[in-house]
């Protein structure tokens, strides 16, 4: 079984549209993280979390929000959906420096 | 924000050829220096990392040199190979920021 897995792992909404992704993780890392992959933009933090309690804003947070339900349980929310936040989510851990990425969901607002 | 800067943006390599592709920081607080391997549909993976305290490090092919003056570090790639073809990212461990990604691709 996969340390780091994501669901959906594709989805296509609408604009306006509430929508929740979420990561789960096997490896019993406190440290949990969502970024999102543009083309040529490489990898942008969007929220980080490095315990139960401890939420914290990333770089482009701005329409996301973000929920740590346990230790292994990260989701990430998109309240309204604008078709800019047509990207590659992916989720991972780490309990120090390496990060062990999920396989991504491939997220498309029309 | 960004304060990884990666180059070349795209790298073409033939088989056998050494690739290079190089990151520059700006923040002399980092104390890890990775760089992590994507292939098409999954998710970065950690190819290989370096601390401040050595110049060099050397796993099989890939090698990454750290110029701690220059404020600089290296992914060599030696003896290239088509499935070495991926993206690399160099990232600042400490704040979780990547650079914007070098494609590489290595023609049989």
């Amino acid at each position: 079984d996969a340390d780091v897995t994501q669901t959906p792992r594709n989805r296509i909404t609408k604009t306006g549209k509430r929508i929740m992704l979420e990561c789960s993780q096997t490896k019993g890392h406190d440290r949990m993280y969502w970024y999102r992959q543009d083309p040529g933009l490489g990898l942008r933090l969007i929220y980080y979390s490095f315990d139960v309690k401890d939420i914290n804003k990333g770089e482009i947070s701005d329409g996301y929000s973000v929920s740590r339900q346990a230790q292994a349980k990260f989701s990430l929310s998109l309240e309204s959906a604008i078709p800019n936040q047509t990207a590659l989510y992916f989720c991972a851990t780490s309990r120090l420096n390496e990060q062990f990425f999920g396989p991504g969901t491939r997220l498309t607002v029309l | 924000q960004q304060q990884v800067k990666q180059s070349p943006q795209s790298l073409i390599v033939q088989k056998g050829g050494i690739s290079i592709i190089n990151c520059a920081y700006e923040n002399t607080a980092f104390d890890y220096f990775p760089w992590y391997q994507q292939f098409p549909g999954k998710g970065p993976a950690l190819l290989i990392a370096i601390r401040p305290d050595v110049s060099e490090k050397k796993e099989g092919r890939f090698t990454i040199s750290f110029n701690k003056s220059a404020k600089q570090f290296s992914l060599h790639i030696m003896d290239s190979q088509p499935g070495d073809s991926a993206t690399y990212f160099c990232a600042n461990a400490g704040k979780s920021t990547f650079g914007d990604g070098t494609t590489l691709t290595v023609k049989p």
